[in-house]
């Protein structure tokens, strides 16, 4: 089992939309969690970060953490065009300085 | 966030060339180190992870004598891919972190690399 796990996608979603991407990880010890972006042919940048259970709002972003069903979910509101990219869900265990990234899910929002 | 700066942003070169990739943070002091490959419309892969001062920690399948790793400072790390050949050709990103923390990692721009 990989430690961090999503759906690949592609997720598709009309503009103004909401969109929502999920993450399980499989390390209870998991300390950490954290969402980046990633256009095409560019490198991943952090766009979110949740440490403790519940919701943290960005924005547009909302990041949510659920330690006891081991989840993290992104919820993108008002989605725009220039939100299509990959988003790559994180995992930080803090005490074994280990740091897990999922495959991403693809996330494309059509005019 | 802070700033990690990469370069060179893309290199073609021929086969068996050496080439070093330089990875510096402009405005904090990385104790960890990553660098990661990526291919086309493939998910990153951790190639190494190193410590300020210390050697650095492949994963397998990664030639440690292939692609050398220094991090000789808290604001430095380099990758050397010696004798590159075609299918080193790929997309390499380095991250820089702080090690037993909650911090997120910070990545450089990342560097294409084209061996024909």
């Amino acid at each position: 089992q990989k430690e961090v796990e999503q759906n690949s996608g592609p997720l598709s979603v009309p503009e103004g939309a909401i969109a929502s991407l999920n993450c399980t990880y499989s390390d209870r010890g998991s300390q950490s969690f954290f969402w980046y972006r990633q256009y095409s042919g560019k490198s991943p940048e952090l766009i979110m970060f949740i440490y403790s259970n519940g919701d943290k709002e960005d924005g547009r972003f909302t990041a949510q953490l659920n330690k006891a069903s081991q989840y993290v979910s992104l919820l993108i509101r008002d989605s725009q065009p220039s939100d299509s990219a990959t988003y790559l869900c994180a995992v930080n265990m803090y005490t074994g300085n280990q740091f897990y990234f999922g495959t991403g899910t693809s996330l494309t929002v059509i005019p | 966030g802070a700033v990690v700066s990469q370069h060179p942003s893309r290199v073609i070169c021929k086969s068996g060339t050496s080439v070093k990739i330089e990875c510096r943070s402009l405005d904090f002091q990385a104790t960890t180190m990553f660098w990661y490959r990526q291919f086309p419309k493939q998910s990153l892969m951790l190639m190494a992870t190193s410590n300020e001062g210390s050697k650095a920690t492949y994963e397998q399948g990664v030639e440690k004598d292939k692609f050398l790793i220094n991090h000789a400072s808290l604001t430095l790390s380099t990758l050397t891919v010696t004798s590159a050949h075609p299918e080193d050709s790929s997309f390499y990103i380095c991250a820089m972190g702080q090690a037993h923390s909650n911090q997120p990692q910070h990545f450089g721009d990342g560097t294409r690399l084209s061996i024909l």
